[in-house]
């Protein structure tokens, strides 16, 4: 069955510290895989998708992510943190046309002055 | 601006009442999705729907029904037999037939049963 893990249900960093958000998937196929932004009593908007090709996924606001099959992770990264950045996030994995996407159960990112 | 619009952003129902949750977009989107959202548990998905006058459950559809009679909408209720409906309602669109598989949101609801 398809799943998504997210290990750490909440991460503190200092602003302008670098971070890294872990996302581990099981998925029979090659997946199509998302990180998607949340902030407090709003919906979701998407950072960004892997599909297929390169990787290395660079999304909005700064953000890339790493596709790694072997280790079956698609973490996510951002190089210099802003205070701008906390909120909720979430990995998810979907089959193709996006009817079935599962969602991990998201990681909260606290940002410290 | 395309995009999803879901109303009211707050409700308050008494126990054994059905409420009804709007959803309409204007993004000329096939398919459209409700999700749940408790603290903790990510998004579960209640319905989805392909195209009108079609829907399917999702995980968790005991409870919820929906009905899809425009394009542009896709209303959800929950109704008396849901037992812990307090919660935060997303709904969603994506394009038919694409490979994209990336969900629009709208800005969510939330359900709070006094």
């Amino acid at each position: 069955a398809q799943s998504v893990t997210q290990p750490d249900i909440h991460i503190t960093v200092s602003e302008g510290a670098s971070l890294e958000l872990r996302c581990n998937y099981s998925y029979g196929a090659t997946p199509y895989l998302f990180w998607y932004v949340q902030s407090p009593g709003q919906g979701l908007q998407l950072l960004l998708k892997y599909f297929s090709g390169d990787t290395l996924v660079q999304g909005i606001k700064g953000f890339e992510a790493e596709f790694k099959r072997s280790q079956s992770s698609f973490n996510l990264r951002k190089p210099s943190v802003h205070w701008s950045d906390a909120a909720e996030y979430f990995c998810a994995v979907a089959n193709t046309g996006g009817f079935k996407t599962i969602f991990g159960a998201g990681t909260r990112l606290f940002v410290k002055a | 601006d395309g995009g999803i619009t879901q109303s009211p952003k707050y409700l308050f129902r008494k126990e054994g009442q059905n409420v009804t949750l709007s959803c309409e977009q204007n993004l000329n989107h096939d398919a459209m999705y409700w999700y749940r959202q408790d603290p903790g548990q990510g998004l579960r998905l209640i319905y989805y729907s392909q195209i009108v006058n079609d829907f399917q459950k999702g995980d968790i559809a005991e409870g919820y029904s929906v009905s899809r009679e425009k394009k542009e909408s896709f209303p959800l209720t929950v109704t008396s037999a849901q037992k812990n409906p307090t919660a935060f309602y997303l709904c969603a669109s994506s394009k038919q037939g694409a490979t994209t598989g990336e969900l629009f949101f709208g800005e969510g609801s939330r359900l709070t049963v006094l």
